[in-house]
C-alpha cells in the first residue's frame, strides 16, 4: 500500500517568504508527527496530531511555525517569514493511533533551503 | 527525564564482519525502544523494537538488538555486514508512563559505513 508522502520534495525560498509543506499520512493512521532534521543532526520534534484531540505543539520553535490537519488526514506545516536557520529537512510520520508501542512510518521529507 | 545516547557518530566495518551500533537510554520506567535506519535522501525506516518479553529482538534485513536492563542499553547488531547496510541509524526511546507523543526521544544518529 501507499506510504507517507510529502510535497514538495525540495523547496528553495528567499528569506522572509512564507512556505507550506504538505504531508499525506497512511490511510487510517490517526497519529501524525512533524520533525525537523538539520544537516548531520538527529530529529527535532515539532508537533503531533492525534485524531480530534488538540495537537501537541510543544516542539514548535517559534510562533512563525504552525500546522493544521484537515479532516484527520492531510497536514500542512506553515513557516512564516522564513529565516536561514529554518533550512533543514522536514519529516512527517504517521502511526496507527496513539499507542506508545507503535512504530512510526516516515515520509521521504521536504528539504527546505532558505537563501 | 528520559534521554537516549548514541556514543559513536561513525562506525566503520569491513563487509562480512559483525557490526554493532551502540545505544544507551535513561527513563523512569520500563522503556519502549526502537531502531530506525535512514538511507540517503530517504525518510526513516523502522527496523525493530523492544516492548516486552524476550530481550533479543530480531528485525528487518537481518538486524537484531538486545535489551539489557542492567546496562540500560539496546545495541543494534548484525552477524555479517553488507555494503548495502551503509546508512544512518537512529535509536529512539519512549517511556510508556508519558501519554504525550512528544515523549519519544531520538538519538543523534550513527553513520554506519561498510567497506567492500
Amino acid at each position: 500500500g501507499a506510504g507517507v508522502s510529502q510535497s514538495p520534495s525540495n523547496k528553495v525560498t528567499e528569506k522572509g517568504k512564507d512556505v507550506e509543506l504538505r504531508c499525506d499520512p497512511i490511510s487510517g493512521h490517526t497519529a501524525l508527527y512533524w520533525y525537523r532534521q538539520s544537516l548531520g543532526q538527529g530529529l527535532e520534534f515539532l508537533i503531533y496530531f492525534q485524531g480530534n484531540s488538540a495537537p501537541d505543539k510543544s516542539g514548535l520553535p517559534s510562533d512563525r511555525f504552525s500546522a493544521e490537519r484537515t479532516g484527520g488526514s492531510v497536514s500542512t506545516l506553515t513557516i512564516q517569514r522564513t529565516q536561514q536557520e529554518d533550512s533543514a529537512v522536514y519529516l512527517c510520520a504517521s502511526s496507527p493511533g496513539e499507542v506508545a508501542r507503535n512504530e512510526q512510518f516516515f515520509g521521504p521529507g521536504t528539504r527546505l533551503t532558505v537563501l | 527525564a528520559q534521554s537516549v545516547a548514541q556514543p559513536e557518530d561513525q562506525v566503520n566495518v569491513a563487509e562480512g564482519n559483525p557490526l554493532t551500533v551502540k545505544c544507551t537510554y535513561s527513563v523512569s520506567g520500563n522503556p519502549y525502544l526502537f531502531w530506525y535506519v535512514q538511507y540517503p535522501n530517504r525518510g526513516l525506516q523502522f527496523l525493530l523494537k523492544y516492548i516486552t518479553g524476550d530481550n533479543l529482538v530480531k528485525g528487518s534485513y537481518g538486524f537484531e538488538a538486545e535489551f539489557n536492563k542492567s546496562q540500560t542499553s539496546f545495541h543494534l547488531k548484525k552477524p555479517s555486514a553488507l555494503v548495502s547496510d551503509s546508512a544512518l541509524y537512529f535509536c529512539a526511546v519512549r517511556d510508556p508512563f508519558y501519554s504525550s507523543a512528544s515523549k519519544i526521544i531520538f538519538g543523534s544518529g550513527t553513520r554506519l559505513s561498510i567497506r567492500p
